[in-house]
């Protein structure tokens, strides 16, 4: 059974860091993009960055985000990161880490975790 | 960047109706499109993905279709629990994107 568990979020001054960790288990972690994707309070879906999967893809981001978060993955704790520096009040946001459907075939997603909330706010 | 648009915002229908809900892309996502349900205070869930497949244990109600940038999907023989909020994607290009949903009441 696939299972994506985050940790890390919390309440955040204005222009402090977080990291975000998703531990997956129930399938081959090395072999599929994993992804965050991010949601408002009361808002849509909003994806923020992507690390690729079998190729080794460079990491991906939204440009509200470039510069100021980094993925990273750890395949030995089959694991995935954000980390998030800079942050604003408009990151404020449900995040969920999301996995691909099947590597190469476009980026949509068949499992998310059950999402960890980051509040920015003094 | 390809901005997906969701029609209609709010979609009431009476149980055991059908639903059609659409969404329009500002250039060609090919078949390069998915959707989701999400219900309050859960994790989106993924119903079909390259515009028409269905997602592994969706049933047969909910049908997708269309291709370039016109995209359709129907929920036929309404059950209460169909009541949430439903997301568009396009994955054809970076950066990803999402419609802004539409939110279907079953009353």
């Amino acid at each position: 059974e696939v299972q994506l568990l985050e940790s890390g979020g919390g309440l955040i001054q204005p222009g402090g860091s977080l990291r975000l960790s998703c531990a997956a288990s129930g399938f081959t972690f090395s072999n599929f993009a994993m992804s965050w994707v991010r949601q408002a309070p009361g808002k849509g879906l909003d994806w923020v960055s992507t690390i690729g999967g079998p190729r080794g893809d460079d990491p991906q981001y939204a440009n509200s985000v470039r510069g100021r978060f980094t993925i990273s993955r750890d395949m030995s704790k089959n694991t995935v990161y954000l980390q998030m520096n800079s942050l604003r009040a408009e990151d404020t946001a449900m995040y969920y880490c999301a996995k691909e459907v099947l590597a190469g075939t476009g980026l949509k997603f068949d499992f998310w975790g059950q999402g960890i909330l980051v509040t920015v706010s003094s | 960047e390809i901005v997906m648009t969701q029609s209609p915002a709010t979609l009431s229908v009476s149980p055991g109706g059908g639903a059609t809900l659409s969404c329009r892309a500002s250039q060609t996502t090919l078949n390069k499109l998915a959707w989701y349900q999400q219900k309050p205070g859960q994790a989106p869930r993924l119903l079909i993905y390259d515009a028409s497949t269905r997602a592994t244990g969706i049933p047969a109600r909910f049908t997708g279709s269309g291709f370039g940038t016109e995209f359709t999907l129907t929920i036929s023989s309404l059950l209460s629990e169909d009541s949430a909020v439903y997301y568009c994607q396009q994955y054809i290009d970076w950066p990803v994107t999402f419609g802004q949903g539409t939110r279907l009441e079953i009353k």
